[in-house]
């Protein structure tokens, strides 16, 4: 069964670094997103992606981060000049064309420390 | 605006007893209603789902009601198993395309054997 897959599945890095979170999203679908969950927090809405620009954005994706779908299969979030408080699970998760629920499938997640 | 409350947690319970999770919602319009669910150190699952009035959303023995009078979509299982225990997430979409989900704070679920 196709599935959303994420790399690294953990991230260290020092503060003030760049970092970048990748995903391969299930190969036929349209639509990406990028969410974070703070250790022990709800998850959190972060961007959408169609048709090769943002759909939508919330408060939290400022101008230190981007994404990008470079090569028609990854879809990677930047993040720039990283702070302790960007600590969290990034999840990726993309959802097919068509009629009906808005239903999105998830990757794995990629655990980002910042230290 | 659109959000999710649950229950808190942590639940514990033993092994076959019976399961409610709360979640009651508000959104403007009729949006589509998920519980998702996260296993220790793993992402998140899509549990069941349901995107209209009175559906009801079943997957492995659980099940959740839309219930758009009193806005609630409680998870509910009859027997729980220790492989049950995990993170649960009450979710919505509203009902354009490519909205965001917007998901509950999460509620923990142990299950003693």
């Amino acid at each position: 069964e196709p599935e959303v897959t994420q790399t690294p599945s953990h991230q260290v890095t020092q503060m003030g670094q760049e970092v970048i979170l990748r995903c391969v999203p299930i190969s036929n679908h349209l639509y990406f997103y990028w969410y974070r969950q703070i250790l022990g927090q709800k998850v959190e809405f972060l961007v959408s992606f169609y048709n090769n620009e943002i759909s939508e954005k919330s408060e939290i994706f400022d101008d230190q981060f981007s994404v990008e779908r470079p090569d028609g299969s990854n879809f990677t979030l930047k993040i720039r000049s990283t702070k302790l408080e960007d600590s969290a699970m990034y999840f990726c998760a993309s959802s097919p064309p068509g009629q009906g629920a808005n239903e999105q499938f998830f990757g794995p997640g990629t655990r980002l420390t910042v230290l | 605006g659109n959000s999710v409350t649950q229950m808190e947690g942590p639940v514990t319970l033993s092994e076959e007893a019976f399961l409610t999770i709360n979640c009651t919602y508000t959104a403007t319009g009729y949006p589509s209603l998920f519980w998702y669910v996260q296993y220790p150190g793993e992402g998140l699952q899509l549990l069941l789902k349901a995107t209209k009035a009175d559906d009801k959303g079943s997957n492995k023995g659980f099940e959740a009601t839309y219930r758009k009078e009193t806005t609630s979509f409680h998870l509910e299982k009859g027997s729980v198993q220790v492989s049950d225990s995990a993170v649960y997430f009450c979710a919505l979409s509203p009902l354009n395309r490519d909205d965001k989900i917007i998901f509950g704070k999460g509620t923990r679920l142990h299950i003693l054997p």
